[in-house]
């Protein structure tokens, strides 16, 4: 069965640094790999996704995560924080081929310090 | 489109009573999943359906827990009868071509058994 682990339930970074959310995965067979942001008193919203197509994945605002596979990891990055980053980030993760089921992590609140 | 409809946002109900939470998926979408946040349990996958067929209920906490989808466009979640320990966020999501290609959340019923 698959699973992620993410590193770090809560993480503050002052506005304009860099946000490193951890994420490492296992999975007997080749990943599907996700980042999705929660919001206040809203869903979950998918900011990319890693299809085996390319190692490093580009998302919405500015969001990017690399998947590497020697250290099963698929952390997600952003280069200057803003305030409207704060939310809660779950990475998660699924398996190709057969029955599709998304396991994902418990979150990691980021708080952005003015 | 108008993303993924839930309703209602909030539900505030007392033990014993049947609560029914509902959903309408983005249209075309085939996929549509229902999802159950805590504090203490992060993101359960209660059920999903293919094509308006469940394909796995295996998350349903108990008999109390039913789910439906008659067509398309619409699903339900009923519990009954509640018990406060039912308190939580329930969310549905509904995804084009499965959960390997992301999900589109709608913004939850938050749900109080007192």
């Amino acid at each position: 069965a698959q699973s992620v682990t993410q590193l770090g339930s809560h993480v503050s970074v002052s506005e304009g640094a860099l946000v490193l959310l951890r994420c490492n995965y296992s999975s007997s067979v080749p990943p599907y790999l996700f980042w999705y942001v929660q919001y206040p008193n809203q869903g979950l919203q998918l900011l990319l996704k890693y299809t085996s197509a390319a190692t490093l994945v580009k998302g919405i605002n500015g969001f990017e995560a690399e998947f590497k596979k020697s250290e099963t990891s698929f952390h997600l990055t952003k280069p200057s924080a803003h305030m409207s980053d704060a939310a809660e980030y779950f990475c998660a993760v699924s398996v190709t081929g057969g029955y599709q089921k998304v396991t994902f992590g418990t979150g990691t609140k980021l708080q952005v310090i003015p | 489109d108008a993303g993924v409809i839930q309703s209602p946002r909030h539900e505030v109900t007392e033990m014993g009573q049947e609560v029914t939470l509902r959903c309408k998926p983005i249209s075309g979408h085939d996929y549509l999943f229902w999802y159950r946040q805590t504090m203490m349990r992060g993101l359960e996958l209660l059920i999903y359906f293919n094509n308006n067929v469940p394909i796995d209920d295996s998350g349903m906490p108990e008999d109390r827990f039913s789910a439906k989808m008659p067509n398309a466009s619409f699903s339900t979640l009923k519990i009954q009868p509640s018990e406060p320990r039912d308190s939580a966020v329930y969310f549905c999501a509904s995804s084009l071509l499965g959960p390997n290609y992301g999900y589109t959340f709608g913004s939850g019923t938050r749900l109080t058994v007192v």
